[in-house]
């Protein structure tokens, strides 16, 4: 039931893109995205609920392909405030509200 | 707007031993959700509650259990502590039925010896 993350890690330069993709075996309900700075807690970007559904949060957006149970996070002209671990959450249709974590892609932005 | 609030931040415990974590949730929210993180790994889900009740149990023994009060603050139980249960356990409240995001705490980081 745990989503699938990958790369487990990514390392950029300043102003380069990253795509952080999720993907679950189960029929998804939706699916959550954080980043979690080191000795720091989760700290929630965006939820994603319809298939197609894209969002976006300043320079980070994401999307969701209900068909494919997959979503990607895309991250535009790192900055290096972008560095840290980012968590999907995924819940799945009939248990709404139990959201489980991949083992995260650890990001870092060099200058 | 409050955050979530854990205490206390730190605790070192003996194997064996009962321990008991509290968590107060942000204001507005009325579903709470605990979570161990290892060093390195992503939060493993424990379980949560609306509603003063278990509304979905992840993996873990029975020895863990929770509580959610009237005022939707909670409390993490871990009894007969095994070595394995050092982690950081985290906190989480959000509105159930709702698509929002999970408010998480800063954690307490439990350590057994």
């Amino acid at each position: 039931q745990q989503p699938v993350q990958s790369p487990q890690a990514v390392i950029l330069r300043e102003g380069e893109d990253a795509v952080i993709n999720c993907s679950s075996s189960k029929a998804l309900y939706s699916v959550h995205w954080y980043r979690q700075k080191h000795g720091e807690a989760p700290v929630f970007l965006m939820i994603l609920l319809k298939g197609g559904e894209q969002k976006g949060h300043e320079k980070i957006s994401a999307s969701f392909n209900e068909k494919k149970q997959q979503s990607s996070l895309y991250l535009t002209a790192s900055q290096l405030s972008y560095s840290g671990t980012y968590f999907c959450g995924t819940t799945i249709r009939g248990s709404q509200g139990n959201l489980i974590f991949g083992k995260g892609t650890k990001l870092s932005v060099k200058p | 707007e409050t955050g979530v609030t854990q205490s206390p931040t730190h605790l070192i415990k003996t194997r064996g031993q009962q321990v008991t974590l509290r968590c107060s949730s942000q204001s507005g929210h009325n579903t709470v959700s605990w979570y161990q993180q290892a060093l390195g790994q992503g939060p493993q889900f424990i379980f949560q509650y609306y509603r003063e009740e278990e509304n979905g149990r992840g993996n873990f023994p029975p020895r863990f259990s929770g509580l959610q009060f009237p005022n939707y603050s909670s409390e993490l139980n871990v009894n007969a502590l095994e070595l394995d249960d050092s982690a950081l356990y985290l906190c989480a409240s959000s509105l159930v039925d709702r698509a929002y995001g999970y408010t998480f705490g800063s954690g307490t980081r439990l350590t057994v010896v």
